[in-house]
């Protein structure tokens, strides 16, 4: 079976910095896809990797790891309008996104 | 134009009323996708289509009715639905089904609500 595992919920302090963790099993793997939620809204894209290192985008940085299944989203200088739901995806041997259910980050202040 | 538009944005049916949904996306995406979002899930794959061909069905309900009619428009048409299928319906489009690097693009969703 297919299956990506996420924390269901995460909170952290305005200013600080947050790490999203996501484990994946699937069936091939072409590549995994963070995409952010706003309540009420659309996904929207943050970052994509296929190869294992650190990809970085200002505040935001996204790591992966093929051989562990692994991989991570870094917020750092967390800001109230980053809360959101953080959603990690994987595209699988048929090319077709596999969908985490997702990291619900709270930011207080 | 790096957008994805749906119409309308909400929408409240009653279980026999026939009602469309609409997608529009002019960055010459070949793919287009229909998603539907429960609260708090992910989003569900629906139907894939890919160069105005159905492409994947995900054994949805024949109440859902999918129609391409060109390569920047997707229709959702529904019929006879259930209080149930209540949800967020998310269109997307990708470049092509089968490439490595596929980003999707979301349109805003339309809020659906069945009474």
């Amino acid at each position: 079976g297919q299956n990506i595992d996420q924390p269901t919920e995460m909170t952290a302090t305005e200013g600080a910095i947050v790490q999203i963790n996501c484990t994946y099993q699937t069936s091939g793997f072409n590549g995994l896809f963070w995409y952010q939620q706003h309540a009420g809204e659309a996904p929207t894209f943050l970052s994509y990797n296929v190869l294992d290192g650190l990809e970085e985008k200002g505040r935001f940085s996204s790591f992966l790891s093929r051989s562990k299944g692994y991989s991570y989203l870094l917020l750092k200088e967390l800001q109230m309008k980053d809360s959101a739901s953080y959603l990690c995806a994987v595209v699988d041997s048929n090319y077709q996104l596999i969908w985490g259910a997702g990291t619900k980050l709270i930011i207080k202040p | 134009d790096t957008e994805v538009t749906q119409t309308p944005k909400h929408l409240v049916m009653g279980m026999t009323n026939k009602k469309s949904l609409k997608c529009e996306q002019h960055m010459g995406h070949r793919a287009m996708y229909w998603y539907k979002q429960k609260a708090k899930k992910p989003p569900e794959l629906m139907f894939v289509y890919s160069y105005e061909k159905l492409s994947i069905n995900e054994s949805v309900p024949s109440r859902f009715s999918p129609e391409c009619p060109n390569s920047s428009l997707l229709n959702l048409h529904l019929h006879a639905l259930q209080p149930e299928d209540s949800a967020l319906y998310l269109c997307a489009s990708s470049q092509a089904l089968a490439d490595i690097y596929n980003e999707q693009f979301f349109g805003p969703g339309t809020r659906l609500t069945v009474l």
